[in-house]
């Protein structure tokens, strides 16, 4: 069964410093989100990106934050100078459509030390 | 503001009954409302999608209700098993303008034996 898949798993990063966060989203969908979740919180949407532009954005994906789709198969979002509050789960989403179902990934967990 | 307000937040039942998740929103104009399941550190895994002219929606031993003119959404699992337990959440995505999702904090259900 298609899955999307997110690496690495776990990653620490010292304060300042800029992290890339990878995902592989199922090779046949169009549509791809960044979401996190804080721990104990609720999920939180980042960004949306369809036709190799970012069609959404929420307040949190600031010019910190960005997209990109480097290679026709993988989907990052980078973390220019990290904070210690970006400590979350993030998670990849892609959907073949924008009113479909949605896969998510297992999730990276983020932690900034 | 969009808003989707989940109840009850916590939720205990035994092994082999039936419970019953509510879903309000305030998100407007509507688009879909979505359900989620949600293991502990792992991604959400879609359970329904529902549209403005959809009722009821089953998958399994899952069935979501939707009053639109309430904006209200239930999430009924029968026949619960201990591998239901896990935290289901409401999405509620808007239409036109922006389509940014808007979560609930999720309702945490254990099953217990």
């Amino acid at each position: 069964e298609p899955e999307v898949t997110q690496t690495p798993s776990h990653q620490v990063t010292q304060m300042g410093q800029e992290v890339i966060l990878r995902c592989v989203p199922i090779s046949n969908h169009l549509y791809f989100y960044w979401y996190r979740q804080i721990l104990g919180q609720k999920v939180e949407f980042l960004v949306s990106f369809y036709n190799n532009e970012i069609s959404e954005k929420s307040e949190i994906f600031d010019d910190q934050f960005s997209v990109e789709r480097p290679d026709g198969s993988n989907f990052t979002l980078k973390i220019r100078s990290t904070k210690l509050e970006d400590s979350a789960m993030y998670f990849c989403a892609s959907s073949a459509d924008m009113n479909t179902e949605a896969f998510f990934g297992q999730g990276t967990r983020l932690t900034v030390v | 503001k969009n808003q989707v307000e989940q109840s009850p937040q916590s939720l205990i039942i035994l092994e082999g009954k039936n419970c019953t998740l509510q879903c309000n929103y305030t998100v407007s104009p509507f688009s879909n409302l979505r359900w989620y399941k949600q293991d502990t550190g792992r991604g959400p895994v879609s359970l329904t999608i529902m549209t403005f002219s959809e009722n009821t929606k089953s998958n399994g031993r899952y069935t979501a209700t939707l009053d639109a003119d309430t904006k209200q959404s239930s999430l009924h699992i029968t026949a619960s098993q201990l591998s239901d337990s896990a935290s289901y959440i409401c999405v509620v995505s808007a239409n036109g303008g922006s389509y940014i999702p808007t979560f609930g904090r999720g309702t945490s259900l254990i099953v217990h034996p």
